[in-house]
């Protein structure tokens, strides 16, 4: 079976573009959820996606915004780049709506370089 | 809301020994759970071992346990048998009725041959 896979691995942006980064569940998961990671902030949860519908966002500002399609597949989107928005991207995906239960695995990340 | 501390910023151990990570953590969540992921330098993020909050026995996962005590918020990790592919960032993780996961800072493992 296909792990979660997340395109594209490495970007590069400058300050003021936006962006879109893509993550793909593992097939028959429902659930994907985004994860930003950086070294002085570690990793902060940014919002989960169930059923098309989200479900719990983190403390991040408008400009991070996210959608999930039909097939379970999941955007996410940066507007007005900022330099402190250079970071890993990990999306994850589970089967279910939450609970430890189930468990959550993570794609290999995007690797985002503001300048 | 939901905390999770790891105090050991770095660690290190020699090949075929036992390491213990420390990890506590705070939650207003009555069903919650607890998890240890590994980060090598693939960054590749990979579930240890999952404890869940009701349960009184602590989880083991082959070479990886737990020392799980509710009444003191601490969750800690026992590595025994320590292997050169051990060396990774280890994460402590929060979680209750979403998949929302509140980790901690993590601690570099090195495992020395």
């Amino acid at each position: 079976k296909a792990g979660v896979t997340q395109t594209p691995r490495y970007l590069i942006k400058t300050r003021g573009q936006q962006v879109t980064l893509s993550c793909s569940p593992i097939s028959g998961h429902r659930s994907v959820s985004w994860y930003q990671q950086t070294p002085g902030q570690g990793l902060q949860f940014l919002f989960e996606y169930f059923s098309e519908t989200q479900r719990n966002k983190g403390n991040f500002p408008g400009r991070f915004s996210g959608r999930q399609f039909s097939n379970s597949r999941s955007e996410m989107n940066v507007s007005t780049l900022e330099l402190g928005d250079s970071a890993l991207y990990l999306c994850a995906s589970s089967l279910a709506a939450g609970g430890g239960t189930d468990t959550q695995y993570f794609g290999p990340g995007t690797r985002l370089t503001v300048l | 809301a939901q905390t999770v501390t790891q105090s050991q910023p770095e660690m290190s151990v020699q090949e075929a020994e036992t390491v213990t990570l420390s990890c506590t953590y705070d939650t207003s969540e009555n069903n919650y759970y607890l998890f240890w992921y590994k980060q090598p330098p693939s960054r590749q993020m990979i579930l240890v071992i999952r404890q869940e909050a009701y349960k009184q026995q602590n989880a083991t996962e082959n070479r990886f346990s737990v020392n799980f005590q509710k009444a003191a918020k601490s969750f800690s990790l026992k590595i025994s048998d320590s292997q050169l592919g051990d060396t990774a960032m280890y994460f402590c993780a929060s979680g209750g009725a979403t998949n929302k996961l509140i980790f901690g800072t993590g601690t570099l493992l090195a495992v020395q041959p």
